[in-house]
This record gives C-alpha cells, structure tokens and sequence, in this order.
C-alpha cells in the first residue's frame, strides 16, 4: 500500500513564505504532484518532481528526495489568494501500466493579512 | 480550449436509488480517471480508462459501482442502490497521450439522504 502524510493545516501571513512538507511510503515510484484545491473547485495542477531535486515554477517551487521519500511545496510572497488545500499526490506503476495517483488527505494553508 | 466538464454538478437522491454520473474530457485525451473525495478527505481512486478499456479496476468500493467508457470520450460512473456513506465529490480527470498531468473536472456532488 501507500502512505502519504501531511500536515492538516498551516498559517501563514501575506508576503511571507511558507513550506508545505509531504512524506510518503510506496512501491514502484514514479512521480510526485502537488496539486492546489480551492473550496468548492477542482484541483488544479502546480507541480511534478519524478527526479530528485528542486523544480522551481515562478513563486512555487517543488522538492523531492526520493531516498527519503520526502517532497516540499515552497511559496513565496505569499497572496491572500493562496489561501486553499495544497495535495500531495504520487503515482505508481501498477499492473496493466495504469498511472493511478495516490492523493494525501491536503493541507490546508490560511494567508492572512 | 475547454476542460472536463462533469454532469450535473450537484445531486441529491435516496437511499437505494440508482445515480449515474457523467465526465467529457478534454477532447484527444486518451486516459480518463475518477475519483471520490468524501469532506476533509484526500482523493480516493476509484477505476482508470485507457481509450474505452479499464486496465485498473482496482479503487470501486464494491460491486455497486460500475464505470464504462464509450467512443474513447465520455465516461458515465454509475452507482447501484445507493447508501449514504456514497455521498462524496465525484471527481473526473483526464490525460492527453504521452503527458503526465491530470486535468480535473469540476465534479460532482452527491448526497445521499
């Protein structure tokens, strides 16, 4: 099986910056993604790390060692806007080449003024 | 271009009725997935379509849910005599050939009362 962790909730206040920290336990790895869900909205895509090292994509930036199997969301400059779930998610290869993502439960990260 | 869209966005039904939920992916996107999302929840994988077959059964709760996928588009995931811990958003997501992120529909609300 999977398990992926993260942490339930986080603060943070407009401008700062703020690490979102996942770790997982898998068989047959093969990606990492972070996802961003606003209330009531779909998940939209923000990151994908299959090597390890840092992906940097304008103010988020994505982490992933995958011998400690362990990945980080970095947001700088925070905005008001950034003010919803972040999901971390990863993917298996399983039988019949499907490419399932595993999500965690996300964290839900609250900007404040 | 337009994204997934999923039918209808909300639905309220009793227990033991039958509801069929339905996802248009983004067209020329060759892989199709569903997934459930209960409140405070992370994302729970329920089947995988590669263009009309379904190689990754392996996340339907019970034998109550059944998914089909026609002409390698539309995706209706059908509920049997539905009971109240069914009640969740439904999620949809697709994959053009070749890519690795996943495309979500806005999805669908489900209530069972």
């Amino acid at each position: 099986g999977q398990n992926i962790d993260q942490p339930t909730e986080m603060t943070a206040t407009e401008g700062a910056i703020v690490q979102i920290n996942c770790t997982y336990q898998t068989s047959g790895f093969n990606g990492l993604f972070w996802y961003q869900q606003h209330a009531g909205e779909a998940p939209t895509f923000l990151s994908y790390n299959v090597l390890d090292g840092l992906e940097e994509k304008g103010r988020f930036s994505s982490f992933l060692s995958r011998s400690k199997g362990y990945s980080y969301l970095l947001l700088k400059e925070l905005q008001m806007k950034d003010s919803a779930s972040y999901l971390c998610a990863v993917r298996k290869i399983s039988s019949g080449s499907a490419r399932q993502l595993t999500f965690g439960s996300g964290t839900q990260l609250t900007v404040l003024p | 271009g337009a994204g997934v869209s999923q039918s209808p966005s909300n639905k309220v039904t009793e227990k033991g009725k039958d509801v069929e939920l339905r996802c248009d992916p983004i067209s020329g996107h060759t892989a199709l997935y569903w997934y459930r999302q209960s409140l405070g929840q992370g994302l729970e994988f329920l089947i995988y379509f590669q263009g009309n077959s379904a190689p990754d059964k392996s996340g339907l709760p019970s034998d109550r849910f059944s998914a089909e996928r026609t002409g390698g588009s539309v995706s209706t995931l059908t509920i049997q005599r539905t009971q109240q811990e069914d009640s969740a958003v439904y999620l949809c997501a697709s994959t053009p050939p070749g890519a690795e992120t996943q495309y979500f529909g806005p999805g669908t609300r489900l209530l069972v009362l």
